[in-house]
């Protein structure tokens, strides 16, 4: 596609609830990055794809916490038995194998737990 | 201790210069990063630097990169109120595979 696509855009959840939120990379880009930004706090990295494998995935906060990524562009990050401190929005970002020019970001998946 | 840092807020009138001020601490040689996010969107990658250069010019926006202090500075000449947004400052951690982001500057842009 034109860019990173995100879904859902907006999602509020039960506390306790599953919920997975879905990244569509550019076409062609090898790697791609979940972020997620806290209300007033900077981006923290949370995974790192390079085609379907994770070399890093040390950012995952806890065990709840799991992404795939399958046919080297789709990638799900899946949340299990939600807490209110997961509400947040999460970011998906894209680039060429070197990452040296920069990523393309979506624009987000904001997550409320209530 | 954050790896990027920033100072949280800022606020000029429209017209003057805006000077957004980042230190890291990862000295690898690669790249840094500015982004912008405005709200309710992602972030866009505005411009970078290698890390073999002192300054990058790109229209009103100037990069100064001082390796020494490990201290990079955008600054946005003849300020708009569309420049309001946050300004994230990003550097290398751990290689290029991986970009440590700043906690971002608000910029506030009084017209």
């Amino acid at each position: 596609g034109a860019g990173v696509s995100q879904s859902p855009s907006n999602k509020v959840t039960e506390k306790g609830k599953d919920v997975e939120l879905r990244c569509d990379p550019i076409s062609g880009h090898t790697a791609l990055y979940w972020y997620r930004q806290s209300l007033g706090q900077g981006l923290e990295f949370l995974i790192y794809f390079q085609g379907n494998s994770a070399p890093d995935k040390s950012g995952l906060p806890s065990d709840r916490f799991s992404a795939e990524r399958t046919g080297g562009s789709v990638s799900t990050l899946t949340i299990q038995r939600t807490q209110q401190e997961d509400s947040a929005v999460y970011l998906c970002a894209s680039t060429t194998g070197s990452g040296n020019y920069g990523y393309t970001f979506g624009s987000g998946t904001r997550l409320t737990v209530v | 201790g954050e790896d990027v840092e920033q100072s949280l807020f800022l606020s000029v009138r429209e017209g003057d210069s805006s000077v957004i001020n980042c230190t890291y601490t990862d000295s690898s040689s690669t790249y840094l990063y500015w982004y912008k996010q405005e709200p309710g969107a992602g972030l866009q990658l505005l411009t970078y630097i290698f890390s073999n250069m002192d300054m990058k010019q790109d229209q009103r926006l100037t990069v100064l990169l001082n390796k020494k202090d490990k201290h990079l500075s955008l600054r946005i000449a003849d300020t708009q109120t569309g420049d309001s947004a946050i300004y994230f400052c990003a550097g290398p951690r751990g290689g290029y595979q991986k970009v440590t982001f700043g906690t971002g500057t608000k910029l506030q842009v009084i017209p």
